[in-house]
């Protein structure tokens, strides 16, 4: 299974764009990038995920290197409820095992 | 969007005692499903994967008749806490992997939806 590498924490202010990056050197041919959200006291949820390139929905953007090696996940436009912390996770296979790394402890400040 | 359900939320128990967390997911069938435990300001820690009809895999360092699991059908697996002490307190989590794959390249992968937690108190 890649391991991840996430900034612990980051700091934002409402209304300001957030980049997230996320390391992961030895991902596999098949591995799919994946990001999930999670509030204090809640499971996690998730917010988008990709395979190479840019991935965009309505609440973030993925964008994805060539190499594959790192994938960024940004946020327009932060407001105070985007606090919380950010995983970014790499698998593949409709059964694979799902590990957590750190993660990032986004607080966004007025 | 698919959703997973845990019950209950919160408990509190004596220690010895045992305590049963289920994990359903209301919308669609699970074959495979995650138990995570986690510590304050720590990040989620995979306990075991719960296979329907089958024994559950256990992560290293978990001890699974502690921790039993049980995935008897397609949207129910249950993690019963066996002789609970102090050091059991924890947010349990669950997961359970959707049947629908997400674009984007080679293979297939099912979004992972997430239950609510559980908290579970040993005094």
């Amino acid at each position: 299974l890649a391991k991840t590498t996430q900034p612990i924490s980051m700091d934002s202010y409402e209304g300001q764009e957030v980049n997230i990056t996320c390391s992961h050197n030895n991902i596999a041919t098949n591995d799919y990038i994946t990001w999930y959200q999670q509030f204090p006291s809640q499971g996690p949820r998730f917010i988008i995920q990709g395979y190479k390139t840019k991935v965009t929905n309505e609440v973030a953007s993925l964008f994805i290197p060539a190499d594959r090696k790192s994938s960024t996940l940004s946020l327009p436009r932060v407001s105070l409820s985007d606090t919380a912390v950010y995983y970014c996770l790499v698998g593949s296979g409709g059964g694979f095992k799902t590990i957590f790394g750190a993660g990032t402890r986004l607080f966004v400040k007025a | 969007g698919a959703v997973v359900s845990q019950h209950p939320s919160w408990v509190i128990c004596k220690s010895g005692t045992s305590v049963k967390i289920e994990c359903r997911s209301l919308d669609f069938q699970a074959t495979t499903m995650f138990w995570y435990r986690q510590f304050p300001k720590q990040s989620l820690m995979l306990m075991a994967t719960s296979n329907e009809g089958s024994k559950a895999t256990y992560e290293q360092g978990v001890e699974k008749d502690k921790f039993l699991i049980n995935h008897a059908s397609l949207t129910l697996s249950t993690l019963t806490v066996t002789s609970a002490h102090p050091e059991d307190s924890s947010f349990y989590i669950c997961s359970a992997r959707g049947d629908r794959g997400k674009a984007g390249g080679l293979g297939y992968t099912g979004e992972l939806f997430f239950g609510e937690g559980s908290r579970l108190t040993v005094l």
